[in-house]
């Protein structure tokens, strides 16, 4: 166990419909980032946050969006969603950055 | 923009034997870190070793060591003794220094091991 968790571990779904990852990162971990892992694009930054606020955004679309919590729990709402937003979604929380990130076990994604 | 280079998509390495993956990153930054992650069948992403760019010394941990050259901008990851537990997708990334910068990666690549 990482430290971080993820939910659902596993995701199926239909074209056109509006999911929720959540995640939860390590205790003290400030910082939660999220990231796309699909078949042919390899790991893709998608949005990081610090304490409850955005702090950089990667290849993430429009119909995506994610917030964090008071709590520093974090959420990946996706909708609208079509086929090729079936990937591996994974949530990973750092404190400073210096031990690199801890990874959550990911989010399987499929939309059929 | 940072870019991660992993060249080669596959390598194969026999049970015992030494293996070196290679990886290469593009940078205007003088300080930053380099790691390697190792992804199994499981998808788990597990951190095997970091390097600050500071540090000539290169890292080590157990089987695992890096060749890390900074002018040349090369950062290569050598097993040692390889077992069938290495294999695996392993990614290098980069991420430049500051606190909460983002991970950038490479493509990745995929280890097998010949028992």
């Amino acid at each position: 166990d990482s430290g971080v968790t993820q939910t659902p571990k596993h995701l199926i779904t239909a074209t056109g419909q509006r999911v929720t990852l959540r995640c939860s990162p390590r205790s003290g971990d400030l910082s939660v980032y999220w990231y796309q892992q699909s078949l042919d694009q390899g790991l893709q930054f998608l949005i990081q946050y610090y304490n409850g606020e955005e702090r950089a955004k990667g290849n993430i679309l429009e119909r995506f969006s994610a917030q964090q919590f008071p709590d520093l729990h974090s959420e990946l709402n996706l909708s609208s969603l079509e086929l090729g937003d079936s990937a591996l979604y994974f949530c990973a929380s750092s404190q400073t950055g210096l031990q690199g990130y801890t990874f959550g076990s990911g989010t399987r994604l499929t939309v059929v | 923009a940072q870019t991660v280079t992993q060249s080669q998509p596959e390598m194969s390495v026999q049970e015992a034997e030494t293996v070196t993956l290679s990886c290469t990153y593009d940078t205007s930054e003088s300080d930053y870190y380099l790691f390697w992650y190792k992804q199994p069948p499981s998808r788990q992403m597990i951190l095997v070793i970091r390097q600050e760019a500071y540090k000539q010394q290169n890292a080590t941990e157990n089987r695992f060591s890096v060749n890390f050259q900074k002018a040349a901008k090369s950062f290569s990851l050598k097993i040692s003794d390889s077992q069938l537990g290495d294999a695996a997708m392993y990614f290098c990334a980069y991420r430049r220094a500051g606190a909460n910068s983002k991970l950038t990666f490479g493509k990745g690549i995929t280890l097998s091991v010949r028992p």
